[in-house]
């Protein structure tokens, strides 16, 4: 079983378009987070969500806009893609409560926008 | 600004050799240091340190971390080609976790 799971893992599009990428987790955690890894394998915070909750939104474009429909879900969708925005998106849960702070990884979702 | 910084950002070395990855921070509100491997797709966890001086170990793998120099080693004896990966260096604070630029081993057989 796979413990976060997203889709697609590929996705190939043209400049100006809007795109989603949805992510589930079947660990039980209870919190989730989008992170933007770079060419150079910087991975970055994007946001955090606990129980539905925004905690996190890391200086973002309006053009992200992540939506949390329950605990198990966070998806992310994108509006009016630049170039910039090419990358592989990982999607991560974790349990805050009881102050766990391992985060477990999806296999991740490479963008490239032409 | 919240930072971690590893080095070196990349090494190669053959098969057997032993290697060590270092990862320095400066943040606010420290919980606890993380080290990953990344191949080719989702990083998985190896080790979390919250305390100073206790060395965790797995196998071939170990890590240490000093909370008053602000660093943390991981070494990885007896290499093998299946090492070969991006090794992560993330601190979690400020509920996430903020990576280091990450070291790229290569193993040669």
């Amino acid at each position: 079983d796979t413990a976060v799971s997203q889709t697609p893992k590929y996705l190939v599009t043209q400049m100006g378009n809007d795109k989603s990428i949805k992510c589930e987790q079947n660990l039980g955690h209870d919190t989730m987070y989008w992170y933007k890894q770079d060419s150079k394998k910087f991975l970055k915070i994007m946001f955090s969500y606990n129980n539905k909750e925004l905690i996190i939104n890391e200086t973002v474009p309006n053009r992200f806009s992540p939506k949390s429909p329950d605990k198990a879900h966070l998806n992310l969708h994108i509006n009016s893609l630049e170039l910039g925005d090419s990358a592989v998106y990982f999607c991560a849960s974790s349990q805050r409560t009881g102050g766990a702070n391992v985060l477990t990884f999806g296999a991740g979702s490479r963008l490239t926008v032409l | 600004e919240d930072k971690v910084v590893q080095s070196p950002l990349s090494l190669v070395v053959h098969e057997g050799d032993t290697v060590t990855l270092n990862c320095s921070y400066e943040v606010t509100n420290f919980r606890s240091l993380l080290w990953y491997k990344q191949e080719k797709k989702a990083p998985t966890f190896l080790f979390m340190l919250t305390s100073s001086g206790i060395e965790k170990k797995s196998g071939r793998l170990s890590s240490i971390l000093d909370k008053k120099e602000l660093f943390s080693i991981l070494n990885i004896t007896a290499t093998q080609t299946g090492d070969s990966a991006v090794y992560l260096c993330a601190v979690f604070q400020n509920e996430k976790l903020t990576f280091g630029t990450g070291t790229r081993l290569t193993i040669i057989p």
